[in-house]
């Protein structure tokens, strides 16, 4: 089955301690994407990749990091998480058609 | 600035036509995109138009003008279950490959 999966699903740290949330896919896609959701602002892209060992910020970068040493993996790195990372978390991967397939989401509670 | 507008809410009833619009203003327009997403859930593809024109699928259509900055969503034959939120997302091209920028979304409530 195609998907998109992600983990953790659920994440209450804090504030400063290092976190990574995974995301993975299965469809051989080569763009991936992170996006934060946040009510009334829609979902704000974070970093994108193009491809492997291929990445660039999206609109809203800051306090994040991101990797790309494999197709199918697509980490993001919170260093220092702060409070206003609070937020639902998808990561999406692309098909060539243009077609964005969301993971189920990751909330996050920085405390 | 990039940004898009959607309206922030739409109510209609089962059965009908309802029509979401989306303005856009942002450099490097490559495509429109329509995502749909159910409360507690993550947003599933509708559409793509990358040319004007309308695209349909199913009871879902939308459409895209590139001189006006503009698209919108149609949905007919309104069902219960089609109470969700749209968002509409423009493709730019940017320095190192192509963005994504959504709209804040619409809320359609579908009433019996």
């Amino acid at each position: 089955e195609a998907q998109v999966t992600q983990n953790p699903r659920y994440l209450i740290t804090v504030t400063g301690k290092k976190l990574t949330v995974t995301c993975s896919q299965n469809m051989n896609h080569e763009y991936m994407s992170w996006y934060r959701q946040d009510p009334g602002l829609g979902l704000r892209q974070i970093y994108y990749s193009m491809n492997v060992e291929v990445t660039d910020k999206g609109d809203v970068p800051e306090g994040y990091k991101v990797s790309r040493k494999e197709k199918r993996n697509f980490p993001l790195i919170l260093e220092s998480p702060s409070p206003n990372q609070t937020s639902l978390y998808f990561c999406a991967s692309q098909s060539p058609m243009k077609t964005q397939y969301f993971g189920p989401g990751t909330r996050l509670l920085v405390l | 600035g990039q940004s898009l507008e959607q309206p922030s809410e739409v109510t209609a009833v089962e059965g009908a036509i309802v029509q979401i619009n989306c303005t856009y203003q942002t450099s490097g327009f490559y495509g429109l995109s329509w995502y749909q997403q159910h409360d507690g859930g993550a947003p599933t593809f509708l559409s793509y138009n990358a040319l004007d024109g309308l695209e349909e699928t199913g009871r879902f259509s939308s459409f895209l003008s590139r001189s006006d900055s503009y698209g919108y969503l149609l949905l007919q034959e309104l069902q219960m279950k089609d109470s969700a939120s749209y968002f509409c997302a423009v493709r730019v091209l940017n320095t190192g490959g192509f963005k994504t920028i959504f709209g804040a979304g619409t809320r359609l409530f579908v009433k019996a």
